[in-house]
């Protein structure tokens, strides 16, 4: 089936570790992007790529990085400067970067810093 | 700036209508959307309006847009247990390539 793979579920974290979020997707899409939810804010945009090898800051991309080396893939690295990376973390993708088809969600991966 | 605003919380009986309402203040959204997460979920996709629609109607599901005051609603007809989760609306523009959330609306249905 397609569809958008988060891994891991839940991770843990000590204070001071870089971690790295999976976000695989055979949708053949074009578009991916990140996104922070966390408890009562909704959610917030972190990095979206919109084609191999490119991509771009959203909203609160302090602390994060990513890589775009293969159109399936867009991986999210929590680095040690994130100063509050418990949350949970929502990669999507869509066919184009606007237009009609909206974003498809992977099942999120629970980060918590202990 | 773009701002999507909804009401945190809505409890209805089951089988009443839910309406859950989305104020946004960006004129220039091209696509209205609504999502439905479970606990512990990602989202999905409900269903999305175009902006120069006024209504749209899917089942069970009814949006309606007003583009002058930048309200869009979604309508839940017989709600029932299983459609109990948090339900967000996003705008969409050409400039912003990727959606803007709002803070998402609990929606508890009692049996």
């Amino acid at each position: 089936d397609g569809g958008i793979t988060q891994s891991p579920k839940y991770l843990f974290r000590k204070e001071g570790q870089n971690v790295t979020l999976s976000c695989e997707q055979n949708l053949n899409h074009d578009a991916m992007y990140w996104y922070r939810q966390d408890p009562g804010q909704g959610l917030r945009l972190i990095y979206y790529s919109q084609i191999v090898n490119d991509f771009q800051k959203g909203d609160i991309a302090e602390g994060y990085s990513v890589s775009r080396e293969k159109k399936e893939s867009f991986p999210l690295t929590v680095t040690s400067a994130q100063k509050n990376p418990t949350a949970f973390y929502l990669c999507a993708s869509s066919i184009v970067t606007s237009g009609s088809g909206g974003l498809f969600f992977g099942e999120g991966s629970r980060l918590t810093v202990l | 700036g773009e701002d999507v605003e909804q009401s945190l919380f809505l409890s209805v009986r089951e089988g009443d209508s839910s309406v859950i309402n989305c104020t946004y203040t960006d004129s220039s959204s091209t696509y209205l959307y609504w999502y439905k997460q479970e606990p512990g979920a990602g989202l999905q996709l409900l269903t999305y309006i175009f902006s120069n629609m006024d209504m749209k109607q899917d089942q069970r599901l009814t949006v309606l847009l007003n583009k002058k005051d930048k309200h869009l609603s979604l309508r839940i007809a017989d709600t029932q247990t299983g459609d109990s989760a948090i339900y967000f609306c996003a705008e969409s523009t050409g400039g912003r390539r990727a959606l803007t959330f709002g803070s998402g609306t609990r929606l508890q249905v009692q049996p």
